[in-house]
């Protein structure tokens, strides 16, 4: 059974620092999603990464996948407050898309 | 013109009641979704449909009876409500089964008392 596992769980960052968000996940997939979710509101796509070595960056958001190691990471640069949300990865096997548990990112100040 | 939505938003209702929710999409996917959302936050597929068959079924409990009409449409009927059943019920849609980015709709918040 797929599972897909995101650390940190909850994350509280100054603006204006670097971090990064883990997720791996235990059996051989070649497509893994990224989702951003406000509190109170929907999920919203940031990054489709669907090759192994894949790359992807969206302002402050860079998001890359090794599919060998089963490992996705999305970096954040330089945070601003804006950021502050929860960042799912989501995993895709045998037609079944995994969510992790989530990343709660307070940036604060 | 929302590209995914659902009705109602916010459902309060008494335990051993039966509700629905509605889901439409105008994206012209093939594939719509059923995702149940915990208090955690945890996000767990219950159902999928492609071109109205069904194609997961996520070991679901059978109070909870999905129907797609048309490849456009998802609507989720729960009978008996249990207390555990409250959650945010997202509806989602992909182009096809297997290219999973997903669409999601707003949300339907079902409160069971």
């Amino acid at each position: 059974e797929l599972k897909v596992e995101q650390n940190p769980l909850f994350l509280s960052m100054q603006e204006g620092k670097n971090y990064t968000i883990y997720c791996n996940y235990s059996t051989t997939s070649d497509r893994l999603y990224w989702y951003r979710q406000d509190p109170g509101k929907s999920l919203e796509s940031l990054f489709v990464l669907l090759s192994n070595g894949a790359v992807k960056q969206e302002g402050r958001l860079m998001a890359s996948l090794d599919t060998k190691a089963r490992l996705s990471t999305l970096h954040i640069t330089a945070a601003v407050h804006d950021l502050s949300a929860t960042y799912f990865c989501a995993v895709d096997k045998d037609d079944k898309i995994i969510f992790g548990k989530g990343t709660r990112l307070h940036i604060l100040p | 013109d929302t590209a995914v939505s659902q009705t109602p938003k916010y459902l309060v209702t008494q335990m051993g009641n039966d509700k629905s929710i509605k889901c439409e999409q105008n994206l012209g996917h093939d594939t719509m979704y059923w995702y149940k959302q915990d208090s955690k936050k945890f996000l767990k597929i219950m159902f999928s449909y492609n071109n109205k068959e069904l194609i997961i079924n996520e070991t679901v409990p059978n109070r909870f009876s999905p129907k797609s009409p048309d490849k456009a449409h998802l609507n989720l009927h729960i009978n008996s409500l249990e207390l555990g059943d409250s959650a945010v019920y997202f509806c989602a849609s992909s182009l096809t089964y297997d290219t999973g980015e997903l669409f999601f709709g707003e949300g339907s918040r079902l409160t069971v008392l």
